[in-house]
């Protein structure tokens, strides 16, 4: 089916490591982005991104990297796991640039990160 | 800065009873309001939105939501709930910052039915 799809969907991590979480859509999206879901916080907006070769930052970038040279693929990294990253983070797309307003996000299964 | 905000983290119902849960926002310009709902060990799926139009929208498996402008409000409402609304809800509100919108979310709201 076609989707967002998120790997890996559980990883434990060290401090101090580094790590890469994928996400790849096959809808052609412009709209990617990634977020952080903490208890009681909501979601938080990680980075996005409105097309390939563009990409911006959100709410809370500290601490991650992005890169977009397809439209499929907005893998997110880790460059020094530190435990207050521990965290389940998903990947939305969507068909234009939220800028837009008016669009739906379609979000993947998620990727449980924990870091000791 | 703008914020949404959801009253309840919280909520145990029992089968058939009626639901309402809470979103207010605080921003006064347009505004698109989302509900999404994220059932256990599933991603995060559109519930219901509002663009325009009719305050009052039906989205999937019996939801609706009412958006009161003058109140700030997107309240979620279903008139008899099943074990297997068992979920967490979030709202969420985009908003113009300027030239570009901002997609705020609420906390969330666990709501568990009890059979």
């Amino acid at each position: 089916n076609a989707g967002v799809t998120q790997t890996p969907k559980f990883q434990v991590l060290k401090t101090g490591q580094s790590m890469t979480l994928q996400c790849a859509q096959d809808m052609n999206h412009e709209y990617m982005s990634w977020y952080r879901q903490d208890p009681g916080m909501g979601l938080r907006l990680i980075h996005y991104s409105v097309g390939a070769g563009i990409t911006d930052q959100g709410e809370v970038p500290n601490g991650y990297n992005v890169s977009r040279s397809t439209t499929e693929d907005f893998p997110l990294r880790l460059l020094s796991a530190a435990p207050s990253q521990t965290s389940v983070y998903f990947c939305a797309s969507s068909i234009r640039t939220v800028s837009s307003g008016a669009n739906v996000l379609t979000f993947g299964a998620g990727s449980r990160l924990t870091v000791l | 800065a703008q914020s949404v905000s959801q009253h309840n983290h919280h909520v145990i119902l029992s089968e058939a009873a009626s639901l309402e849960l809470g979103c207010n926002y605080s921003y006064g310009g347009t505004v698109n309001l989302f509900w999404y709902v994220q059932y256990p060990g599933q991603h995060l799926q559109l519930l219901l939105k509002y663009f325009s139009g009719d305050p009052l929208v039906k989205g999937i498996k019996g939801f609706e939501a009412e958006f009161i402008k003058s109140k700030f409000s997107f309240n979620l409402r279903k008139p008899s709930v099943q074990w297997s609304d068992t979920a967490e809800y979030f709202c969420a509100v985009n908003g113009a910052q300027g030239s570009n919108y901002q997609l705020i979310w609420g906390a969330g709201t666990k709501l568990i039915i009890k059979p």
